[in-house]
């Protein structure tokens, strides 16, 4: 069956030093994959998306790579702030409806 | 402002006890899910509906069970049968059509099991 995995160790970073996360995925060859960005107690909110014919994609502060081959996407953030602390999840479509699978998220610490 | 309403925030339930979450939006989106979150684990999916009148079971439907009578609205009830209710549950709903769209998610109910 399809696995997402990322790192379950929490990250802390210095502010301003460039955080990246890694999202690694078996059994699968997905069309695009998605990031997410939770706050504790709320929903998650939706930044990117990079298709498969995509090797990277950038918005603001935000950069996503998407390799195929490795099964793997990093997501860095540029020059931190400890506003950008929380939890990041990575999510890719299985099956049909649109539906999403999610990895268990990495949570962010970006300290002044 | 366009977006997804969960209500209640905080749900107890009893032993025993059917319990509802409401889910809406005024995104005028077709697609609607209901996810459950627990600690360091994925979101993983209970129910999904693409139309109105139609839904599917998600990975984890037993104990579950939903309707979807108007595009605005998905709620979800919490039967008896589910043994282990104590979660996080997120509502999500998304445009369909072309590849390019991520979930809008609501802001969650915390049910709690007393």
């Amino acid at each position: 069956s399809q696995k997402i995995e990322q790192n379950s160790e929490a990250l802390n970073i210095q502010e301003g030093k460039t955080a990246t996360l890694t999202c690694n995925y078996t059994n699968y060859s997905p069309a695009y994959l998605q990031w997410y960005r939770q706050d504790p107690g709320r929903g998650p909110v939706f930044l990117l998306l990079i298709r498969e014919n995509e090797k990277e994609k950038r918005k603001e502060r935000l950069k996503v790579t998407f390799d195929t081959t490795l099964k793997q996407s990093l997501f860095h953030i540029t020059a931190s702030q400890p506003a950008d602390s929380a939890t990041y999840l990575c999510a890719l479509p299985y099956n049909q409806g649109g539906k999403l699978i999610f990895g268990q998220g990495t949570e962010l610490s970006v300290k002044p | 402002d366009g977006g997804i309403t969960q209500s209640p925030k905080y749900l107890f339930r009893k032993e025993g006890q059917n319990v509802t979450l409401s889910c809406e939006q005024n995104l005028n989106h077709d697609a609607m899910y209901w996810y459950r979150q627990d600690p360091g684990q994925g979101l993983r999916l209970i129910y999904y509906s693409q139309i109105v009148n139609d839904f599917q079971k998600g990975d984890i439907a037993e104990g579950y069970s939903v309707s979807r009578e108007k595009k605005e609205s998905f709620p979800l009830t919490v039967t008896s049968a589910q043994k282990n209710p104590t979660a996080f549950y997120l509502c999500a709903s998304r445009i369909t059509g072309p590849v390019g769209y991520g979930y809008t998610f609501g802001s969650g109910t915390r049910l709690t099991v007393v």
